[in-house]
């Protein structure tokens, strides 16, 4: 079973459009989330990330995630989007027992259209 | 800073071949992951290690070994290349705590014919 899962596996918008992203987790327990994004053939960067206190965090480039316990979800989102946001957004979460791993969901590819 | 250094960026094998990925990094970080990146999948974690001397499987280990006889250094070698093997590598380091964020080397795209 998937432990993180992004549903949305393709997303297209014009520019301006607002974005949302996806992503659960099924770890209980204490979590690390992050957000990174690669640009067409480029190494994955942070975009965010949440560790505790306020769940709602501003990442670069005006975007912010929410982090919702109860429904163990940390979603991606933008107000506006540009073209210069067409990329591949991961989800990844570090579950804070054992070797704390970093796993991935499968990833969010998102083109904006001029 | 280098950050986290991969080389080669391409290769090409053929089927049976053995060779090995290198990753460094400069950070004094404790923890470092291989993992590959296959279309519709995401990444999945294939080997990783928490220090010197100690390392574990991932999701996916199998034609996968790795060593740790340094900090620095986490190589991935590929003992017998398979055309399932073809996918793009990525290596990754962070601080031993996790309320860090990873840093990624810049990718090995692996073609096995």
């Amino acid at each position: 079973a998937q432990s993180v899962s992004q549903h949305n596996h393709h997303v297209i918008l014009s520019e301006a459009a607002s974005l949302e992203l996806g992503c659960n987790y099924s770890y209980g327990g204490t979590v690390n989330l992050f957000w990174y994004v690669q640009y067409p053939g480029q190494h994955l960067q942070l975009l965010l990330k949440y560790f505790s206190g306020d769940p709602l965090v501003k990442g670069i480039k005006g975007f912010e995630a929410e982090f919702i316990k109860s429904k163990f979800s940390f979603n991606l989102r933008k107000p506006s989007v540009q073209w210069s946001d067409t990329a591949e957004y991961f989800c990844a979460v570090i579950r804070n027992t054992g070797f704390q791993k970093l796993v991935f969901g499968t990833g969010t590819r998102l083109l904006v259209s001029p | 800073n280098a950050g986290v250094t991969q080389t080669p960026k391409f290769q090409v094998l053929k089927t049976g071949q053995s060779m090995t990925l290198q990753c460094a990094q400069d950070m004094n970080h404790e923890y470092m992951s291989w993992y590959r990146q296959d279309p519709g999948m995401g990444l999945r974690l294939i080997h990783y290690s928490v220090g010197a001397g100690i390392t574990d499987q991932g999701e996916v280990p199998n034609g996968y070994n790795v060593s740790r006889s340094t900090t620095e250094d986490f190589p991935l070698r590929l003992l017998s290349a398979a055309p399932s093997q073809t996918s793009v590598y990525f290596c990754a380091s962070r601080a031993e705590q996790g309320r860090t964020e990873a840093f990624f080397g810049q990718g090995t795209r692996l073609t096995v014919v």
